[in-house]
């Protein structure tokens, strides 16, 4: 596994803003993810973070909202964009190594907007 | 899309009661993986199931993967307070060329854990 770190912890945002989230491991990785937890609920894949090119994006997500990059293979940033309080959730990175399946989750950051 | 039955959706049990808690799938999957997650953290990868039938025990807990690839159940041994979180499974499926590593998660189990 690794060290998996996440910036900010949490943060309380106004509407109309956008907030910039980092991922940092500390060793390189094939695989970076990014996933949104709503109150009380699941998991769901927001896109994958793909090295040196466009985020791979799931159904209901879009790059104009959910701004990714990643620019080498230890750190990506996901930002949410003129964010609305139904984007209030825990936002979590995830890693993984091409030669295993299973992913590791960093700690989250909280985001609430008002 | 492939959908994930996890049940039950929550749990309050004595300390020292065995539990038990399974996914079910429409679909199949290669991998099967169980999380935990505690107030206020990222989920925590319990175990990683890569073959129908598989048996994998960590500690005291156990899981296995169905062979029909489309379930798979966790098992808690002797539970303490300390095993109270919510437990998570998720799913996977690597198509032809290894390209896709979406997780599919469960909705989650609740396990209470009663001194």
């Amino acid at each position: 596994s690794a060290v998996i770190s996440q910036k900010p912890s949490r943060d309380i945002c106004q509407r109309g803003t956008s907030l910039t989230i980092q991922c940092q491991v500390d060793s390189q990785v094939t695989m970076m993810f990014w996933y949104r937890q709503q109150p009380g609920q699941s998991l769901t894949l927001i896109a994958t973070a793909n090295q040196g090119s466009e985020a791979t994006y799931e159904s209901g997500f879009v790059i104009d909202k959910f701004p990714i990059s990643r620019p080498n293979l230890t750190f990506s940033t996901l930002t949410v964009s003129n964010m609305s309080p139904e984007d209030s959730s825990i936002y979590l990175c995830s890693v993984s190594w091409q030669a295993a399946y299973e992913q590791y989750f960093g700690p989250g950051t909280r985001l609430t907007v008002t | 899309g492939q959908q994930l039955n996890q049940s039950p959706q929550s749990m309050f049990i004595q300390e020292g009661e065995d539990v038990s808690m399974n996914c079910t799938s429409s679909s199949i999957f290669n991998t099967w993986l169980w999380y935990k997650q505690e107030p206020g953290e990222g989920p925590v990868l319990l175990i990683a199931l890569y073959k129908a039938g598989e048996l994998t025990s960590n500690g005291r807990l156990t899981a296995q993967f169905g062979i029909t690839r489309k379930d798979s159940f966790l098992n808690i041994s002797a539970s303490i307070p300390s095993d109270v979180g919510i437990y998570f499974c998720a799913g996977q499926f690597v198509g032809s060329g290894g390209s896709n590593y979406k997780l599919t998660f469960g909705k989650g189990t609740l396990l209470t854990v009663n001194p």
